[in-house]
């Protein structure tokens, strides 16, 4: 059974940072491309962050609005995968879920990230 | 990138109803689109993958269909563990999702 868990979630003052941390079982994670997703409250979902497999050479792509934020890794030894958030800012405020492959086929129950003094 | 346009927003309906719900892409995704159903404090659940294909495990009463820009989800016969939010997605370029309907108890 696929299994996907995000932690490392919490309360962060604006100008910090956060990583989380998205932990999976259940499937061959070195074959996969992993994302990040957020979900402001009251707002609609906003794709983060792609990270390739080895075969792509890892490679990581965000979107446009947090580019230069944000840092997606993964460790295939451990079949996780990482979100570095820096400068969060109150808009980051969002739960932040960790889905499998391009067409996001499985998702985990998501964290909760916020942003406040 | 491609905007996703997914009405209504809201849908009351009865168990037993047929129900549809729309989504409408900017520009034409080729079919790259998924359903999801999401239920308060769970991860969303793929129903559809790439327009009219049934997830493994996912009822029969879910079908998908479309093309270009318009896309359809329909639930033939509504049952009392189907009442969530619904919402689709687009992977034919840069992710994006529809605004997400909410599926509620008339």
């Amino acid at each position: 059974e696929v299994q996907i868990l995000e932690t490392g979630g919490g309360l962060v003052k604006p100008g910090g940072s956060l990583r989380l941390s998205c932990a999976t079982s259940g499937f061959n994670f070195n074959d996969y491309f992993m994302n990040w997703v957020r979900q402001a409250p009251g707002k609609g979902l906003e794709w983060v962050a792609q990270i390739r497999n080895k075969n792509y050479n890892y490679a990581t792509y965000y979107a446009e609005s947090l580019e230069g934020r944000v840092t997606i890794s993964r460790d295939d030894s451990k079949s996780s995968v990482y979100l570095q958030v820096s400068s969060l800012r109150a808009e980051d405020t969002a739960i932040y879920y960790c889905t499998r492959k391009g067409d996001f086929d499985y998702w985990g129950q998501g964290v909760m990230v916020t942003v406040s003094s | 990138d491609i905007q996703m346009t997914q009405s209504p927003s809201l849908l009351s309906a009865s168990v037993g109803d047929r129900v549809t719900i729309n989504c409408k892409a900017s520009q034409n995704i080729n079919k790259y689109l998924n359903w999801y159903q999401q239920k308060l404090g769970e991860a969303p659940k793929l129903l559809i993958y790439n327009t009219n294909n049934l997830q493994t495990g996912i009822p029969s009463r879910f079908s998908g269909s479309g093309s270009g820009t318009d896309y359809t989800l329909t639930i033939s016969s509504l049952q009392p563990e189907d009442f969530g939010t619904y919402f689709c997605f687009q992977h034919n370029s840069w992710p994006t999702f529809g605004a997400g309907t909410k599926l509620e108890l008339k």
